[in-house]
């Protein structure tokens, strides 16, 4: 059975400092894996990953792939209150089909 | 930007009650998808779409759940005899393939409460 698994469940961090969050998967042919944010409402889309440790930026947000050890890491450096949130990582196989982990909850305070 | 659009934001009904969920997908996208996210809880796949037909559902989209494409530009998700367990926030998604690697672009969800 898939499994989609991220740590921690939930961080408490102050502004400036660096988060790094972990999605390790289990999946079926597996395609591709993606990482959301998910504020309020719907969750947006932050990165794509298909090859392994190939590094994918965007601005304070990095994030990096192992296909051999079947994780994910998603990096924020110099943390803002705007980056509070839960970060979402979803594998998806060569369906198509998206499996959503639990998420991660992000709380950065002033 | 292109986005996704859902009505009505928020709904509350009776159990028992039908409801319809609307959505508006990205123009040029062909692939469409419900999730759902009970408070607290993961986003669950509950169905996807393609050329006016379910290409795929999971486990909790049971014959309560019907969805529908009835012209060009909404997609609906009708409820059937609500529960209280249906409380949950839907959201729609879309995408322009559904093989490889894809990206879904969701709504801002409607959430849906059941008394």
């Amino acid at each position: 059975e898939d499994k989609v698994v991220q740590s921690p469940l939930s961080l408490v961090v102050h502004e400036g400092d660096t988060v790094t969050l972990n999605c390790s998967y289990e999946v079926t042919n597996f395609r591709s894996l993606l990482w959301y944010k998910q504020e309020k409402k719907a969750p947006t889309f932050l990165f794509m990953l298909t090859s392994s440790g190939i590094e994918k930026k965007s601005g304070r947000l990095s994030s990096i792939l192992d296909k051999k050890e079947l994780f994910s890491i998603l990096n924020i450096t110099a943390t803002q209150t705007g980056d509070s949130a839960v970060y979402l990582c979803a594998p998806t196989d060569s369906w198509g089909k998206f499996q959503f982990g639990a998420g991660t909850q992000v709380v950065v305070t002033p | 930007e292109p986005e996704v659009t859902q009505t009505p934001s928020h709904q509350v009904t009776q159990m028992g009650q039908e409801v319809i969920l609307r959505c508006v997908p990205i123009s040029n996208h062909l692939y469409f998808y419900w999730y759902r996210q009970i408070l607290g809880q993961k986003v669950e796949f509950l169905v996807s779409f393609y050329n006016n037909e379910i290409s795929e559902k999971s486990e909790i989209f049971d014959d309560q759940f019907s969805v529908e494409r009835p012209d060009g530009s909404n997609f609906t998700l009708k409820i059937r005899s609500t529960k209280l367990e249906d409380s949950a926030m839907y959201f729609c998604a879309s995408s322009e393939t559904s093989r490889g690697a894809n990206v879904l672009t969701f709504g801002a969800g409607s959430r849906l409460t059941v008394l």
